[in-house]
Order: structure tokens, then C-alpha cells, then sequence
């Protein structure tokens, strides 16, 4: 089934430790986003990736770094992960950057630092 | 800033009707979505609108008022499937989603 995967699906990692969450999408979207979520606040940007190559900064991309070596791979990486970065996150895509084109969501990785 | 407000919490009856709505304060406008999102899960897509009006899909229909900065998701006939949250997001001027809390909607029998 066509779609974007997430991994791990959640996950309990020690302040300081390096992680990478995965996002794999199979519909040859070109534009790739990462959200956290948290009770009682909306979905926030991390970073987005417009077209495979080019990444960009979005509302609260302090301690993550994504790349974007190809169309269909999205990783965010924590460098060295603290407790404030407990939270859901979520990949998304569309299948172009622009007006109108509703975003397609992966089904969340659960993310507790302890 | 930007700023997207909804209802934190709303009740309504299995079989009745609801409004949830939505209004904006935003750097530009290219849009406004509405999502669905379960407990514990991801957000779905529900509605776009952009120009003024009502965009009527099946029992949801979605209003749009642009000089008003403001938007509602009228559910009717209610089915207790549509317990979940409703998320509002305007596409600003950079054709970025920002989004609302959401508004968690409690249906009763």
C-alpha cells in the first residue's frame, strides 16, 4: 500500500543520545516536512524539504538536522537529545510545494527522553 | 505573529449537529485546511478552501470568510466515529501550514 513510513514507531532514549527518526514516503511526493506535536499546542514545523536536494529551516529547527539525499527519504536527526524534545512526530508530504495541496501525514514515531 | 485560535474542547449528540470554528491572524493567505486527527494517530485530510463560501463534502462542509479571518467545519449527523480532534491550518505567504491546537470534539449518545 502506497504511503510514508515512519520508524522507529516510538522509542525511550537517554538525554544525550544521538537519534535518527526515519521517513520513507513511495508516492514520489516532492516536498517532505517534519512536525513535532504537543498537548495543547498545534502541530509545529521542525524542517522542510521542498525537492530532494534542498532543505530549509522551519518553526523549531533547533537540535535537529534533516537531509534530503533522495525523492523518497526524510531523516531527522537529534544530535544529542534533551528532555524538552519529548514529543509525537510527525512526516508529511505533498506532491508539490504550493497552493492547495493538502499534506499527507506518516502515523507518528513516539519520542520520550528521559 | 501568526496566530490560529479554535475551541479547546467541544460536546455534541450522536445524531445533532456542530460547528467548530476557526479564526486567523496570518503573514499572507494561500488557504485554509481543515484535519481530522484520532487519538493516536496521524491527522486526515478533510477540506481546502480558499475562496469565500461553503465547500459542502458528504456530512462535513467547510466555510471559508476571508475578510472576517474566519473559518467553521460543520459536522452534521453525527456518528460517534466523529469523536476525535479537528485541526485548523492556514497556508501563509511562504506556503507554510501554520496550525491551530486543534479542538477535541466529545460525542454523546
Amino acid at each position: 500500500i502506497a504511503g510514508i513510513t515512519q520508524a522507529p514507531t516510538s522509542q525511550i532514549l537517554a538525554a544525550g543520545r544521538r537519534m535518527t527518526l526515519r521517513c520513507t514516503q513511495d508516492m514520489r511526493h516532492n516536498a517532505m516536512y517534519w512536525y513535532r506535536q504537543d498537548l495543547g499546542l498545534g502541530l509545529r514545523l521542525i524542517h522542510y524539504s521542498n525537492t530532494a536536494g534542498t532543505t530549509g529551516k522551519g518553526e523549531v529547527p533547533d537540535g535537529y538536522s534533516v537531509s534530503r539525499a533522495n525523492t523518497d527519504d526524510f531523516p531527522l536527526t537529534l544530535a544529542s537529545a534533551v528532555p524538552s524534545q519529548t514529543s509525537v512526530y510527525f512526516c508529511a508530504t505533498t506532491d508539490q510545494s504550493g497552493v492547495g495541496q493538502p499534506q499527507h501525514f506518516g502515523d507518528g514515531t513516539r519520542l520520550s527522553i528521559l | 505573529g501568526q496566530n490560529i485560535d479554535q475551541p479547546t474542547e467541544m460536546t455534541a449528540t450522536e445524531g445533532a449537529i456542530v460547528q467548530i470554528n476557526c479564526t486567523y491572524q496570518t503573514s499572507g493567505f494561500n488557504g485554509l485546511f481543515w484535519y481530522q486527527q484520532h487519538a493516536g494517530e496521524a491527522p486526515t485530510f478533510l477540506s481546502y478552501n480558499v475562496l469565500d463560501g461553503l465547500e459542502e463534502k458528504g456530512r462535513f462542509s467547510s466555510f471559508l470568510s476571508r475578510s472576517k479571518g474566519y473559518s467553521y467545519l460543520l459536522l452534521k449527523e453525527l456518528q460517534m466515529k466523529d469523536s476525535a480532534s479537528y485541526l485548523c491550518a492556514v497556508m501563509d505567504s511562504n506556503y507554510q501550514l501554520i496550525w491551530g491546537a486543534g479542538t477535541k470534539l466529545i460525542i454523546k449518545p
